[in-house]
């Protein structure tokens, strides 16, 4: 699976939209792109997943570069809950009964 | 649906000591997983099984033996526990297994070996 690179920290502000990066320049054309976060003392819950176009659910926003080399996950509106740490993640279609490779993520830290 | 269950939430074990930590799924999913997270990590990969009967080793199997006797059903065993591996362990289970497939997490299990 190619390899996804994330800033270890940011830091917003309650109410206020977040902007969490992710680069994977090597990615592949059947590479999806996985979100996950990790609440602290939990285990990862899914946020999205796309693959070329943006998508969104009811969690968040998944922006995906033209040259699909970058992604951006979108929280509309950051509350104290979602402060965690978010995985970006690639797994390729293709793929069948391989692991997810967890980096170190981005730790978001919310501020009331 | 209970989703990913996994006992106990806390262990502490002496060195030399084996046990069994257990997870099962309510969702019929074919592919299970177990994953360790040390601190300020993220996880990495020990077992993986693709159905009942179907097990292969991940990133990480030194000192851990997983069986798949069910569907249900995914438990890990630590054959003699060495400090090195105190971490938090995370079963985690998808539909088949491929990329596009989300993985659903259980809450894991805190584990301590003195």
């Amino acid at each position: 699976d190619a390899k996804t690179t994330q800033p270890n920290s940011m830091e917003s502000n309650e109410e206020e939209p977040v902007h969490l990066p992710c680069n994977h320049s090597t990615i592949s054309g059947t590479d999806y792109i996985h979100w996950y976060r990790q609440l602290p003392s939990q285990g990862p819950e899914y946020v999205i997943h796309g693959l070329t176009s943006n998508v969104n659910n009811r969690m968040a926003s998944l922006a995906i570069a033209e040259d699909r080399k970058s992604s951006t996950l979108i929280l509309h509106r950051a509350t104290l809950r979602d402060a965690a740490v978010y995985y970006c993640i690639l797994r390729d279609v293709l793929d069948y009964g391989q692991n997810f490779v967890f980096g170190p993520g981005t730790r978001l830290s919310v501020l009331p | 649906n209970a989703g990913v269950t996994q006992t106990p939430k806390f262990q502490v074990l002496k060195t030399g000591q084996s046990m069994t930590l257990q997870c099962a799924q309510d969702m019929n999913h074919e592919y299970m997983s177990w994953y360790r997270q040390d601190p300020g990590m993220g996880l990495r990969l020990i077992h993986y099984s693709v159905g009942a009967g179907i097990t292969d080793q991940g990133e990480v199997p030194n000192g851990y033996n997983v069986s798949r006797s069910t569907t249900e059903d995914f438990p890990l065993r630590l054959l003699s526990a060495a400090p090195s591996q105190t971490s938090v362990y995370f079963c985690a289970s998808s539909y088949k297994g491929w990329g596009t497939d989300t993985q659903y997490f259980g809450p894991g299990t805190r584990l301590t070996v003195l």
